[in-house]
């Protein structure tokens, strides 16, 4: 069973609002990642992590941005949330090592109005 | 950059009934997995390969790494109303220090009783 959480589950905010999706894990594991996903839709990595203070842009371009100041944390915030951020989010973390198998969180599932 | 195209891409089946599902690639990978995604849930894991054509299974679930490494198929039998869900294959090939799955298009599974 993997230990990552996200908060919160689900969000409904206005347009313009300033926002942080929470990430925490706590199996140690150095890599963490963002996904962007559609309802039923395929994922797009958005954002990941190798450790602390290393951040990379994903495939898909993304007007969020993140930190990894603790290695169990990596948040994700959007500075002016629009209505075309509404989507569902997913965290992910995996440990060193060739075989990259991702755990995911729950999801944080936010609307823009 | 790769794609990984999954089919079907949606089906109905009988409860009781086999299911098999496939994923295919431009590229070749080092790594398949194969997740399971319920509504407002996170991926979870359900099998990992790691050589060209291992045979993997996990209770009622079986998945092949394809000998040419550009393919993985998974096989469900017996299906049963939890099996409702969108399952996706995921491929990762070691580049360095580079540990980005690359996400199929997904395989939406409804089971009628």
């Amino acid at each position: 069973e993997a230990d990552i959480y996200q908060t919160p589950r689900y969000l409904v905010i206005g347009t313009g609002k300033k926002i942080t999706l929470e990430c925490s894990q706590t199996m140690g594991h150095d890599k963490m990642y963002w996904y962007q996903q559609d309802p039923g839709m395929e994922l797009h990595l958005i954002h990941y992590s190798y450790g602390v203070n290393s951040t990379e842009k994903g495939d898909l371009s993304s007007e969020s941005t993140v930190s990894r100041i603790r290695t169990e944390h990596f948040p994700l915030t959007l500075e002016s949330a629009r209505p075309s951020h509404t989507s569902q989010y997913l965290c992910a973390s995996s440990e060193a090592g060739a075989k990259n198998i991702q755990y995911f969180g729950a999801g944080t599932r936010l609307s823009v109005l | 950059g790769q794609q990984l195209n999954q089919s079907p891409q949606s089906m109905f089946i009988q409860e009781g009934e086999d299911v098999s599902m496939n994923c295919t690639s431009s590229s070749i990978f080092n790594t398949w997995l194969w997740y399971k995604q319920d509504p407002g849930e996170g991926p979870v894991l359900l099998i990992a390969l790691y050589k060209a054509g291992e045979l993997t299974s996990n209770g009622r679930l079986t998945a092949q790494f394809g000998i040419t490494r550009k393919d993985s198929f998974l096989n469900i039998s017996a299906s049963i109303p939890s099996d409702v869900g969108i399952y996706f294959c995921a491929g990762h090939l070691n580049t360095g220090t580079a540990s980005k799955l690359t996400f199929g298009t997904g395989t939406r599974l409804q089971v009628t009783l």
